[in-house]
Parts: C-alpha cells; structure tokens; sequence
C-alpha cells in the first residue's frame, strides 16, 4: 500500500496562498494522487485528483513532479471557509481509499 | 437522490445491544464503500461493495461487524454486541464503478454518529 505523509496542521491568513505537501514514496504505476476536504461534522469532499505534472481547477491546483514521490496542493487566496482538514490519498487496487491523518488548515481573519 | 444519504444520523446504544446503519447511495453509483472515523483520527475503510457482492472485507474490525448490499442500491452496516469502542462517525461514499486502473470520485454522505454507553 502506498503511504501518504503530510504536515499535521498549518496556519494561514485570509488572501494567502497555501501549499500543502504530500509524499507518497511508494506510489505505483498505475496510481492516482487525489485530494479530499472535510469540514467538520460533513463527509470528506473530493477536491481534485491528477497523475502527473498538473492540473487545475476552480478550487485548487495539484503540482505533481516527475518522480511522483511527492505532490502539492494549491489552494489560491484562502478564506475562513476554507478551514478543513485536507487528506492526500493514494488510490491503490480495489478502489479502497486509504485516508492519514490529513492536514488541519486554520485559516485566520 | 441528489446525494449520498444515511440514517440515523445520530445514534445512542447501550454497550451489548445490536445497531443497524443504513446508507442511499446516489442513483446509478455501482460501488459503494463504508468508512469509520474516530474522533480527531482520518478513515479506516471497512468494506466496498460493487453491486451487490462485496469483494474486500478486509477492513472489517471484528465478526461483530456485517454488512450487506441489496438491488444493488442501500446498504446496511450492522454491528452486533457493541462495543464502547465502536463509537465513532460511520461515513458511507459510493462511485459511478470500480475499476483496478482508474480512479472513480467517491461521493460521501454526512455519516451517522454512533455513540455506545
């Protein structure tokens, strides 16, 4: 099983950039890097998922770099709302989702 | 339905006593999948159905825990004999299919909140 490791918690202020780093050393061929939200009280919501190099969407970007031992996740000007707990997971065989500790994002006014 | 739905939503049980938790996957999504989440912890996978088979039970914790999956639409997870520490948030996703290659969006519901005296 591919293992994720990522930062227990970080602090940001509102209209700051954030990157949230991932390591995945295990990652096979055939995996995909994918990031979920969670908001307290709510099932964790999928943000954006990439292979290799990067993608884009409305909400965040994934940077992937060659060796896809890491990845980073972007998130643009953040806001209150945006305090969550941010999982990398790797998807392996079967589709079975493993979910770490995750990320705490405290964003502040 | 628009989304993911479970019941109940909140759950109180005294420690012994046996507890049925349900899950509405969205219409149409093939494979469905129960996750625990302990208070401040990430998820442990318990079990995926596709269909109506289930073909990782892998993460079941104890024979305590069952579930099944029929029409190949609800789910219900059952816990027999409960236990203090199966007190956690039940959370329940499903995807449009499974595959070994690819990755399917899982789409989660609220989770039920079992609590065991």
């Amino acid at each position: 099983l591919a293992k994720t490791t990522q930062p227990i918690s970080m602090d940001s202020y509102e209209g700051q950039e954030v990157n949230i780093t991932c390591s995945h050393n295990n990652i096979a061929t055939n995996d995909y890097i994918t990031w979920y939200q969670q908001f307290p009280s709510q099932g964790p919501r999928f943000i954006i998922q990439g292979y290799k190099t990067k993608v884009t969407n409305e909400v965040a970007s994934l940077f992937i770099p060659a060796d896809r031992k890491s990845s980073t996740l972007s998130l643009p000007r953040v806001s209150l709302s945006d305090t969550a707990v941010y999982y990398c997971l790797v998807n392996n065989a079967g589709n079975m989702l493993t979910f770490g500790g995750g990320t705490r994002l405290m964003v502040k006014p | 339905g628009a989304g993911v739905s479970q019941s109940p939503s909140n759950k109180v049980t005294e420690k012994g006593k046996d507890v049925e938790l349900r899950c509405d996957p969205i219409s149409g999504h093939t494979a469905l999948y129960w996750y625990r989440q302990s208070l401040g912890q990430g998820l442990e996978f318990l079990i995926y159905f596709q269909g109506n088979s289930a073909p990782d039970k892998s993460g079941l914790p104890s024979d305590r825990f069952s579930a099944e999956r029929t029409g190949g639409s609800v789910s219900t997870l059952t816990i027999q004999r409960t236990q203090q520490e199966d007190s956690a948030v039940y959370l329940c996703a499903s995807s449009f299919t499974s595959g070994t290659s690819s990755y399917n969006e899982q789409f989660f519901g609220p989770g039920t909140r079992l609590t065991v005296l």
